[in-house]
C-alpha cells in the first residue's frame, strides 16, 4: 500500500505557482519522497525528489517539513502543460526498489 | 537517461488471445519492471524483472497469467495470456537508473480486450 495521503484534485491558475502536498507521517528515516507526473495517456515523468533538505531543480522545487511528515512540490510558474496527476511516493534510495503510486493529485491548470 | 520503447503503443485483442508486449532501452539497465493501469487507476507493479533470473511478482499476478522474459540487458517482453475484458488496461515498462536511482517509464501499450 501506498505510505503517502494527497488531496484527489486541485485547480491552479495558468502562471501562478502550484502547491501540492502530500503526508507521509509513517515515513522512516532511510526513505526519500519521490514526485513523479503523469501527463494523459503518457508514461510517469520523474520530477524530483530529497530526504530532508529541501531540492529545487529545473521543474519544481520540494519543501519537506522538518519532521519529515509532510512534503509540498512547489511547481513555481503553472503553465497548461503541467496539468497532470502528480504522484508522491516514499521508497529507499535504491533503484532497484519499485515505486508504489498512491491515487495521487489530479492538478488542473486553468487558462 | 537512456531511452525507452514500447511495441505495440496500443491493440485491441479478442477474449482468450495472448499478446506479447515488447520493452526495449537504448542502453544497459539491470532492473526492469511491469506495471499494470487499470482505466481511471493509478500503476500497480505486475512484477520485476532481472536479467538471467526470473522475475519476481507481486502479489495478485502469477507467472502462468503474465510470463516475463528478460533475455539481456536492454530488452524485456510481457506477455497478457487468455485475456479477457478485465485485462484492459495500459501496460508499461520501466528500468531503474543504477546512477540517479530514478526510475524512467516507457509510454505505455494501451490494450482493449474485447
Amino acid at each position: 500500500d501506498a505510505k503517502t495521503t494527497q488531496p484527489p484534485s486541485m485547480d491552479c491558475a495558468e502562471g501562478r505557482a502550484a502547491n501540492l502536498p502530500c503526508n507521509h507521517s509513517t515515513i522512516s528515516g532511510n526513505e526519500y519522497v519521490y514526485w513523479y507526473r503523469q501527463i494523459h495517456s503518457q508514461g510517469p515523468q520523474y520530477i524530483i525528489h530529497g530526504l530532508k533538505n529541501n531540492e529545487t531543480n529545473e521543474m519544481a522545487s520540494l519543501i519537506i517539513t522538518e519532521d519529515r511528515k509532510s512534503s509540498t512540490l512547489i511547481l513555481p510558474h503553472a503553465t497548461l502543460r503541467d496539468t497532470a496527476v502528480y504522484y508522491c511516493i516514499v521508497r529507499l534510495s535504491s533503484g532497484n526498489t519499485p515505486l508504489v503510486f498512491g491515487k495521487g493529485t489530479r492538478l488542473s491548470v486553468i487558462a | 537517461s537512456a531511452v525507452i520503447s514500447q511495441k505495440p503503443s496500443r491493440d485491441i485483442c479478442q477474449r482468450g488471445t495472448s499478446l506479447t508486449i515488447q520493452c526495449q532501452v537504448d542502453s544497459q539497465v539491470t532492473m526492469m519492471f511491469w506495471y499494470r493501469q487499470q482505466p481511471g487507476q493509478s500503476l500497480t507493479l505486475i512484477a520485476t524483472a532481472n536479467q538471467g533470473s526470473e522475475a519476481t511478482y507481486e502479489s495478485g499476478f502469477v507467472i502462468d497469467k503474465f510470463p516475463i522474459s528478460r533475455p539481456n540487458l536492454t530488452f524485456s517482453t510481457l506477455t497478457v495470456s487468455n485475456m479477457s475484458p478485465e485485462d484492459s488496461s495500459i501496460y508499461l515498462c520501466a528500468y531503474a537508473s543504477a546512477i540517479s536511482k530514478e526510475q524512467f517509464f516507457g509510454p505505455g501499450t494501451r490494450l482493449t480486450v474485447l
